[in-house]
């Protein structure tokens, strides 16, 4: 089965500029997760969408940050405006059902460098 | 979410095994222990996952001590392309609310495999 596709996947923007990143997960796969990696940690989880409906925002800086998923398939992450501590690669997953042992299916990430 | 604490570097040589150690002390009785894994520039792979018994794929296996307050995930012989970074993850069964189906990731273990 094909893999969770990510675009682009490398993006340098300015500070202040806006930027968009999209994902398309695993077919049939109910839930959808963003996550943030900056360099030398771990992910964190952005937010989290099961179905079309957001299960868990509350690390989403929402001043700037902002994510939909349209008709419970693609879904988009925006910043805007983007500050220079928003560089990170950013991660999107998918799963089944989004279940305490369901496994989590991760694309390739979008690097993001704000200068 | 329950912490997990793992070294934070380990070394290998090429075909032998590699033992990997979590300690997840506070685990509960409905918290899952997953494994994950991230290869160089890539988005975190599944590895394995277990509840009580110790648990085989063909990937690696995981060996979880009675109590459950550690685990350990072995590697049987080690390639150069198991070089990345190892997560250990516990994630509750009945996980509802805002902690649904979400992976808190820690630092990792970085094993790096010697030719």
């Amino acid at each position: 089965e094909a893999g969770v596709a990510q675009s682009p996947r490398y993006k340098i923007i300015e500070k202040r500029q806006s930027v968009a990143f999209w994902c398309n997960p695993i077919s049939g796969h109910a839930t959808l997760y963003w996550y943030q990696q900056i360099l030398g940690q771990g992910p964190k989880l952005l937010i989290q969408f099961q179905n079309n409906g957001v299960v868990d925002d509350s690390q989403l800086p929402k001043d700037r940050f902002s994510a939909e998923r349209l008709k419970g398939v693609d879904s988009t992450l925006k910043i805007q405006p983007a500050k220079l501590e928003d560089s990170a690669v950013y991660l999107c997953a998918s799963s089944r059902q989004g279940r305490g042992a369901d496994t989590q299916y991760f694309g390739p990430g979008t690097r993001l460098t704000v200068l | 979410d329950a912490k997990t604490t793992q070294p934070n570097s380990m070394e290998s040589n090429e075909e032998e095994p590699v033992h990997l150690p979590c300690n997840h002390s506070t685990i509960s009785g409905t918290d899952y222990i997953h494994w994950y894994r991230q290869l160089p520039s890539q988005g975190p792979e599944y590895v394995i996952h277990g509840l009580t018994s110790n648990v085989n794929n063909r990937m690696a296996s995981l060996a979880i001590a009675e109590d459950r307050k550690s685990s350990t995930l072995i590697l049987h012989r080690a390639t150069l392309r198991d070089a990345a970074v190892y997560y250990c993850i516990l994630r509750d069964l009945n996980a509802g609310g805002t902690s649904y189906g979400k992976l808190t990731f820690g630092q990792g273990t970085i094993l790096t495999v010697h030719p």
